[in-house]
């Protein structure tokens, strides 16, 4: 158990719809990083965020978007949803800010499947 | 663009056999990763390598950074049916940069047979 929790663990919905993806990070971690994983893109970077504030961004579509809040959870909104958007959703966090070296914590993610 | 490629893609072995997977980049990177990662679960850190020529044992586990620090390696002797997984590569975005914003490879898929 990497005690980062995500919500909900499986998730169907149609095109065009919007959802909202949910994560706790580790008690006492600052950094909240959003990560998708497909077969044939592997695991991409989408955005971190550091005690609220968005810090770094990669690869995130316009259509996506995310904040963490004060109380330190993190949620990744992904709207006007397409086929191509099914995929693995991660949370992960870490401990440190953004020159951190240690580890990332992954949640056990989020599988979304638009239809 | 910091690419990783992995190889080989896919490997099925027999239990004690040993093995060998790759993490090849043209970019330089001030560190790496190996991650694995098992069904319905999130990737879990193996190792980091800081250092051109490292190094590092973990159990029947050994990484190696190469010395231009553009590439990887992962040797697992006697391999167990516990070891399948996903085995991904991961590199900062940025060189010296932040661990968590990290490029990631496709991964080896192994898998141990009794």
């Amino acid at each position: 158990d990497s005690g980062v929790t995500q919500t909900p663990k499986h998730l169907i919905t149609a095109t065009g719809q919007r959802v909202t993806l949910r994560c706790s990070p580790r008690s006492g971690d600052l950094s909240v990083y959003w990560y998708q994983q497909s077969l044939d893109q592997g695991l991409q970077f989408l955005i971190q965020y550091y005690n609220g504030e968005e810090r770094a961004k990669g690869n995130i579509l316009e259509r996506f978007s995310a904040q963490q809040f004060p109380d330190l959870h993190s949620e990744l909104n992904l709207s006007s949803l397409e086929l191509g958007d099914s995929a693995l959703y991660f949370c992960a966090s870490s401990g440190s800010g953004t020159w951190n070296t240690g580890e990332l914590f992954f949640g056990e993610g989020s599988r979304l499947t638009v239809l | 663009t910091q690419l990783l490629e992995q190889s080989p893609q896919f490997l099925s072995i027999q239990e004690g056999e040993n093995l060998t997977v790759y993490c090849n980049s043209s970019s330089v990177f001030s560190s790496l990763q190996w991650y694995r990662q098992e069904p319905g679960e999130g990737p879990v850190l193996l190792v980091t390598v800081v250092t051109g020529g490292e190094v590092k044992k973990l159990k029947r586990l050994t990484f190696q950074f190469g010395d231009a620090r553009k590439d990887s390696s992962l040797h697992i002797t006697a391999a167990q049916p516990g070891d399948t997984g996903l085995y991904l590569c991961a590199g900062p975005m940025n060189y010296g940069g932040s661990q968590g914003n990290l490029i990631f490879g496709k991964g080896t898929k192994l898998s141990v047979k009794p």
